[in-house]
């Protein structure tokens, strides 16, 4: 069974501060996906990374797609309010895009001001 | 933007009872999808459809469920008797190809009393 683990799972912070968190895995994935959720709302789709060491920028926030393609990371810088969320990275396995998507469990980010 | 839009926001609905769930995929997207996400824990992938038929489906989605696509704009999920435990936030999806991000709907919440 291919898993994707997010951590941290919690994560509560300063207005200001930066930010990393994760998405692991131990298997390849042909792209992956990062999402923000917020209570009772469905995911959004903040990005999707393809290429293995593809780097994206939406504003704030900096995706990273490692070179395996086994794992990603997001890292905040000046973290604000409006930036809490639950974030969620969902995969597709393998090397080609038949496969369905893998979602981690979230990273739960709290930002205070 | 477009959005994909889902109704009724919140069923309340009695054990053994049968419910629809109705959604309203951007309309030049092809392909569909509904998630269950039970509160708290990670988003469950139930079915993707395509070109009219069930493309991929989970453990999850048993004889219980079913989807249709009735007409050109909507598309359901019927859970049929439903049980304490299908409890949970039903989110509909769609994109525009398999590779493609995912823009998922507000969700229906779903409460089996």
């Amino acid at each position: 069974t291919q898993l994707l683990e997010q951590s941290p799972q919690f994560l509560s912070i300063q207005e200001g501060e930066n930010l990393t968190v994760y998405c692991n895995s131990s298997s390849v994935f042909s792209s992956l996906q990062w999402y923000r959720q917020e209570p009772g709302e469905g995911p959004v789709l903040l990005v999707t990374v393809v290429t293995g060491g593809e780097v994206k920028k939406l504003k704030r926030l900096t995706f990273q797609f490692g070179d395996a393609r086994k794992d990603s990371s997001l890292h905040i810088t000046a973290a604000q309010p409006g930036d809490t969320g639950l974030y969620l990275c969902a995969g597709r396995a393998g090397m080609d895009s038949n496969y369905q998507l893998i979602w981690g469990a979230g990273t739960k980010l709290i930002i205070k001001p | 933007e477009p959005e994909v839009t889902q109704t009724p926001s919140h069923q309340v609905t009695q054990m053994g009872q049968e419910v629809i769930l109705r959604c309203v995929p951007i309309s030049n997207h092809l392909y569909f999808y509904w998630y269950r996400q039970i509160l708290g824990q990670k988003v469950e992938f139930l079915v993707s459809f395509y070109n009219n038929e069930i493309s991929e489906k989970s453990e999850i989605f048993d004889d219980q469920f079913s989807v249709e696509r009735p007409d050109g704009s909507n598309f359901t999920l019927k859970i049929r008797s439903t049980k304490l435990e299908d409890s949970a936030m039903y989110f509909c999806a769609s994109s525009e190809g398999k590779s493609y991000g995912y823009t998922f709907g507000s969700g229906t919440r779903l409460t089996v009393v």
